[in-house]
């Protein structure tokens, strides 16, 4: 697609349910970033695939968060249990290749709200 | 541990006049400076992008500079428009650029004001 396209856009559900946030990033991109925004604050990484692989989940919180890339293009990010603290905007980037002089691409964003 | 520091947090100006956003790194190893425009309910954009070696780079209205020595960075935007009201956003790379390797700032929330 021409740009990075997340859903849902909001999000609100209750403590303890399972959500999902999808990205579909810009085609032919291989790098894949998951970042968190809370409010006022700028973007935490939480993991990036290099194709279908996680090359990086540093950034996941806690075991209740969990993102695949089954097919190295459509992003899902899981988690389960949700709490209160997970509300925030889940950013996805994409870029040609992970490394060098590329620029990431960001999407508008998933805005979760735990009540 | 690496950090970037931005002032201020936010700023109100009048259309038509000029601003000076700052920010402040620890990033090591240093790879790349950013800036990155985020309008309201959407994804960063980026602005400029400036290597160690570069001092300043401009994107129409908006000029960056870079101080390697200090570990400073600043953006100018000159002339404002309503919309550049916006979140700006400084982000430092560490050594290989990947965006798992990148470090942001909390932002300074611009607003500008007929």
């Amino acid at each position: 697609g021409a740009g990075v396209s997340q859903t849902p856009s909001n999000k609100v559900t209750e403590k303890g349910k399972y959500v999902e946030l999808r990205c579909d990033p810009i085609s032919g991109h291989t790098a894949l970033y998951w970042y968190r925004q809370s409010l006022g604050q700028g973007p935490e990484f939480l993991i990036y695939f290099q194709g279908t692989g996680a090359a990086d989940d540093s950034g996941l919180p806690n075991d209740r968060f969990f993102a695949v890339r089954p097919e190295g293009s459509v992003s899902t990010l899981k988690i389960q249990r949700t709490e209160r603290g997970d509300s925030a905007v889940y950013l996805c980037a994409s870029s040609k290749q992970a490394g060098g002089a590329n620029v990431l691409t960001f999407g508008a964003g998933s805005r979760l709200t735990v009540l | 541990k690496n950090q970037v520091e931005q002032s201020p947090q936010s700023l109100i100006i009048l259309e038509g006049k000029n601003c000076t956003l700052q920010c402040n790194y620890t990033v090591s190893p240093f790879s790349n400076l950013r800036w990155y425009k985020q309008d309201t309910g959407r994804g960063p954009v980026s602005l400029t992008i400036m290597t160690f070696s570069e001092n300043t780079k401009s994107n129409g209205r908006y000029t960056a500079t870079l101080d390697a020595d200090t570990k400073q960075s600043s953006l100018h935007i000159t002339a404002s428009q309503l919309s550049d009201s916006a979140s700006y956003i400084c982000v430092v790379s560490r050594n290989n650029n990947a965006g798992n390797m990148l470090t942001f700032g909390g932002g300074t929330r611009l607003m500008v004001k007929p």
